[in-house]
């Protein structure tokens, strides 16, 4: 059952434009969202997060954007670099009666290419 | 402060045999989660441990172990290998303050190849 979806598994991008990749998930209790960027053979580095009491959150070139209602969060890099060329994971997180659970949801990535 | 790191790197063994891998969390993080990664099934949650205990299993068979020890490091142990065990294992620890902006960040992971 997958409550974290990422339908794209592939964006290619004209660098300096703008990439965006979308999540969805269906679960109502997640509070905690997350951007993971990974290499080949490498773990998953931490780029962004959102609290689910927010609708946005900045940080450098990425942007990630909450729609609660719609169940839905996208990320936005702007200007993309060919050095963001990776597979991108959402995950998201409950919070149950009071207390985080370490446990991440996570979609299935999408592979962003950025080509010069 | 140096990041999470995972030990081996690379692994490959036998089916039927059994293997360790370990994990040592960023300094000061309490929480450690193990997750598999597999190219069809993507990330998978296997368990969660925080002050030696587990606290989150995934939906891993009982062949799937694990355990903390009093400085946070975490080991897990898979029993008699199968083929499909082959994947990336990814440990991440957080430091579990308890505020929902808690943050996991990922080792470098174990690739398992069983033949």
């Amino acid at each position: 059952d997958q409550q974290v979806k990422q339908n794209s598994p592939s964006l290619s991008v004209q660098e300096g434009r703008i990439s965006i990749l979308n999540c969805d998930y269906t679960n109502s209790m997640f509070d905690y969202f997350l951007w993971y960027k990974k290499y080949p053979a490498e773990g998953p580095t931490f780029l962004i997060s959102i609290s689910s009491i927010k609708d946005k959150n900045e940080d450098g070139r990425f942007t990630v954007f909450l729609n609660k209602s719609a169940k839905h969060l996208s990320l936005h890099i702007v200007p993309s670099q060919p050095g963001d060329s990776a597979v991108y994971f959402c995950a998201a997180r409950i919070r149950f009666r009071g207390s985080t659970l370490g446990r991440l949801y996570f979609g299935r990535g999408t592979q962003l290419t950025v080509w010069p | 402060k140096a990041g999470v790191t995972q030990t081996p790197r690379y692994l490959i063994k036998t089916r039927g045999q059994q293997v360790t891998l370990s994990c040592s969390p960023i300094s000061g993080h309490r929480s450690v989660s193990w997750y598999q990664q597999t190219p069809g099934q993507g990330l998978q949650f296997l368990f969660e441990y925080f002050s030696e205990t587990q606290r989150n299993k995934g939906n891993f068979p009982g062949r799937f172990s694990g355990r903390q020890f009093s400085n946070s490091r975490s080991e897990m142990n898979v029993s008699t290998l199968e083929l499909g065990d082959s994947a990336l294992y990814l440990c991440a620890s957080s430091y579990d303050q308890g505020a929902s902006t808690d943050t996991q960040y990922f080792g470098p992971g174990t690739r398992l190849t069983v033949l």
